[in-house]
């Protein structure tokens, strides 16, 4: 009950296309739901993220929509950039009702963006 | 823009060894992570230290770990006899809270190879 399922294991999307990262995850209690971007040989890196109040939330090109009802929520990556090539990946939290912080994260993605 | 640091970035060790992983997490921070992950696979939750103390470990987490904030600034993650599975990255990660400030910001890593 504490995955966090991602799909897909990775992903090829043309420049300027759209990018589409979907998570799901059971732990009704998850209530903090964060995107991190991670290139390689470095450390993840905080890209946007969502409170389940919000059904989407918008930072420039990345979008987070969030489905309560369904447990998903995914990332939207528009006008992909071949800079955005990195693995994502998603987390949740259980931050009313956990004694820390502590994030799960899902098993990440691949994206590559072709030029 | 302050930043988790963490050094060193590569150690090699032999098994049975203990190695002490180092971390500076932003200054005004007051929540701690450990968290690892193995090659090509995802990010795991390791433990978390609040206020001089662990708040919250994960099965991973064993005997063969200890965390200690030995001064102001510093966070240390120590693996007290190596074993070869325990050969992946390691993230420190800080945030400023729980609640408002929960984000957490992680560092670069060290990759420990146990041989």
């Amino acid at each position: 009950q504490q995955q966090v399922k991602q799909s897909p294991q990775s992903l090829i999307v043309q420049k300027g296309g759209i990018s589409i990262i979907n998570c799901a995850y059971e732990n009704t209690a998850f209530d903090y739901f964060p995107w991190y971007q991670q290139f390689p040989g470095k450390g993840p890196a905080l890209l946007i993220a969502i409170r389940p109040d919000v059904s989407e939330k918008k930072e420039g090109r990345f979008t987070i929509s969030f489905n309560k009802s369904a447990k998903q929520f995914s990332l939207h990556i528009m006008d992909s950039q071949p800079g955005d090539s990195a693995t994502y990946f998603c987390a949740a939290s259980d931050y009313y009702g956990g004694a820390t912080n502590k994030l799960i994260f899902g098993t990440g993605t691949l994206l590559a963006v072709q030029p | 823009e302050p930043e988790v640091t963490q050094t060193p970035s590569h150690q090699v060790t032999q098994m049975g060894q203990e190695v002490i992983l180092r971390c500076v997490p932003i200054s005004n921070h007051l929540y701690f992570y450990w968290y690892r992950q193995i090659l090509g696979q995802k990010v795991e939750f390791l433990v978390s230290f609040y206020n001089n103390e662990i708040s919250e470990k994960s099965e991973i987490f064993d005997d063969q770990f200890s965390v200690e904030r030995p001064d102001g600034s510093n966070f240390t993650l120590k693996i007290r006899s190596t074993k070869l599975e325990d050969s992946a990255m390691y993230f420190c990660a800080s945030s400023e809270a729980l609640g408002r400030g929960l984000e957490q910001y992680f560092g670069p890593g060290t990759r420990l190879t146990v041989t």
